[in-house]
């Protein structure tokens, strides 16, 4: 059985500050995912991550795969308060099939 | 291109009610994906349809729950008797064998 896993689960960090958020997963996978949940909201996809070395930038969000180590990073820099969400990464073991979630890690920006 | 739309949004049931989530998958998409949410925990797997047919229902519980994506029509996710442990945000997402889009879920309360 697939499991992934997020940490930390919670994080709260200064604006300014740099921090990295892992997702471990336990079986080879073809892609995986990253989304962010705003409170009461849905899902809104960061980024999918398609081959090993895979690294994707999207203004102060950063994420990159190990397919070796079967870890993936988020790295967020100079936090500012507008990123202040729960992140889930998930995991996609093949194409066109179901998603098995990390815990989510929720990352609260202070002033 | 309107994305996945669900309804209701927001659905209150008494114990032993019947429930009826709807998902419309984005314009194009043919595979639909329905997660449960529970309150402060990630996103699970239910179950995966593409039209008339279950391609994957190992995260569905056996009794209550059933889905189905018709030919014509939305998906629909119908909880029978429901119980106050079914509270949850259920989620619907559809695919075109690529990135798996969500939509704004439907927040089910069971009094």
């Amino acid at each position: 059985e697939l499991k992934v896993e997020q940490n930390p689960l919670f994080l709260s960090m200064q604006e300014g500050k740099n921090y990295t958020i892992y997702c471990n997963y336990s079986t080879t996978s073809d892609r995986l995912y990253w989304y962010r949940q705003d409170p009461g909201k849905s899902l809104e996809s960061l980024f999918v991550l398609l081959s090993n070395g895979a690294v994707k930038q999207e203004g102060r969000l950063m994420a990159s795969l190990d397919t070796k180590a079967r870890l993936s990073t988020l790295h967020i820099t100079a936090a500012v308060h507008d990123l202040s969400a729960t992140y889930f990464c998930a995991v996609e073991p093949g194409t066109a099939s179901k998603l098995t979630f990390g815990t989510g890690t929720r990352l609260q920006v202070t002033l | 291109n309107a994305g996945v739309m669900q309804n209701p949004r927001h659905l209150v049931r008494r114990r032993g009610q019947e429930a009826r989530l709807r998902c419309s998958p984005m314009k194009g998409h043919s595979h639909v994906y329905w997660y449960r949410q529970l309150p402060e925990e990630g996103l699970k797997f239910m179950v995966y349809l593409q039209k008339e047919n279950i391609i994957d229902e190992s995260g569905m519980p056996k009794e209550r729950f059933s889905a189905e994506f018709p030919k014509e029509g939305p998906s629909i996710l119908r909880i029978q008797q429901v119980v106050r442990g079914d509270s949850a945000a259920y989620f619907c997402a559809s695919s075109d064998r690529e990135t798996q889009y969500f939509g704004p879920g439907t927040r089910l309360l069971v009094l």
